[in-house]
């Protein structure tokens, strides 16, 4: 099965910062990434699929980019609310692994 | 918009085995795959496998081969998800999920409340 590494696994930032979020496949999965936020106590949200077709209704300071093996979730101009833990997941090959996630906290 | 209803909460021994419903409903149950995700405590998100409802075909995640089992009721739009000869570290909520991206239900956009197995002696 396609393994799936995120790094940071935490990160720290400030209202108004760009944080950078990535994400390697352990072989090629094409376009087929997405990424997810959870909250505390809710089910994830479908953030981007696609590498980086917004899903509708998010924000368009999330966006996501890469090919192949390496992808990226960049949040512009972080907001107190997107404070979450931020999964990303393959889905390649019928198979749908996810990442082991990366905490987001804002200062 | 799609409505995925679970079972309620578990707690079994080491070595049983449990089985958790997820009945859909607002949308068209043979349209779209319903995959099956866990997530202990504290931890992320592992995805288990997925039914394909119009055939029953299924796939599962290598490290639940030949512990799992996903069956499903076309009659009343039920999905099940049967784990066997459950250890301590199966003690996690799982969830059923969907989605109308792919015909293959991703990205995971619906998710069902959630199911609690607690698994202790």
């Amino acid at each position: 099965d396609i393994q799936m590494t995120q790094s940071p696994s935490s990160v720290s930032a400030s209202v108004g910062d760009r944080v950078t979020i990535t994400c390697r496949a352990s072989q090629g999965i094409e376009k087929y990434l997405g990424w997810y936020q959870q909250k505390p106590g809710k089910v994830p949200k479908v953030l981007i699929y696609d590498t980086s077709t917004l899903q509708s209704g998010v924000p368009s300071r999330f966006s996501g980019s890469g090919s192949g093996t390496d992808f990226t979730l960049t949040i512009t101009s972080l907001q107190p609310e997107d404070s979450a833990t931020y999964f990303c997941q393959h889905a390649h090959g019928f198979r749908y692994a996810f990442g082991q996630g990366t905490k987001l906290e804002i200062k | 918009q799609a409505q995925l209803v679970q079972s309620g909460a578990e707690v079994k021994e080491p070595g049983a085995s449990v089985k958790v419903s997820c009945k859909a409903s607002g949308y068209t149950f043979t349209n779209y795959y319903i995959h099956w995700v866990r997530q202990a405590p504290g931890q992320g998100l592992e995805w288990m496998g997925w039914i394909n409802p119009k055939s029953g075909d299924t796939a599962y995640a290598r490290i639940f081969q030949g512990r799992v089992t996903m069956t499903r009721d076309t009659s009343i739009t039920t999905g099940y998800m049967e784990l066997t000869n459950l250890r301590s570290d199966d003690s996690a909520v799982y969830y059923c999920v969907t989605g109308y991206g792919y015909y293959t239900g991703w990205p995971f956009d619906y998710w069902g409340q959630g199911t609690l197995v607690s698994v202790s002696s």
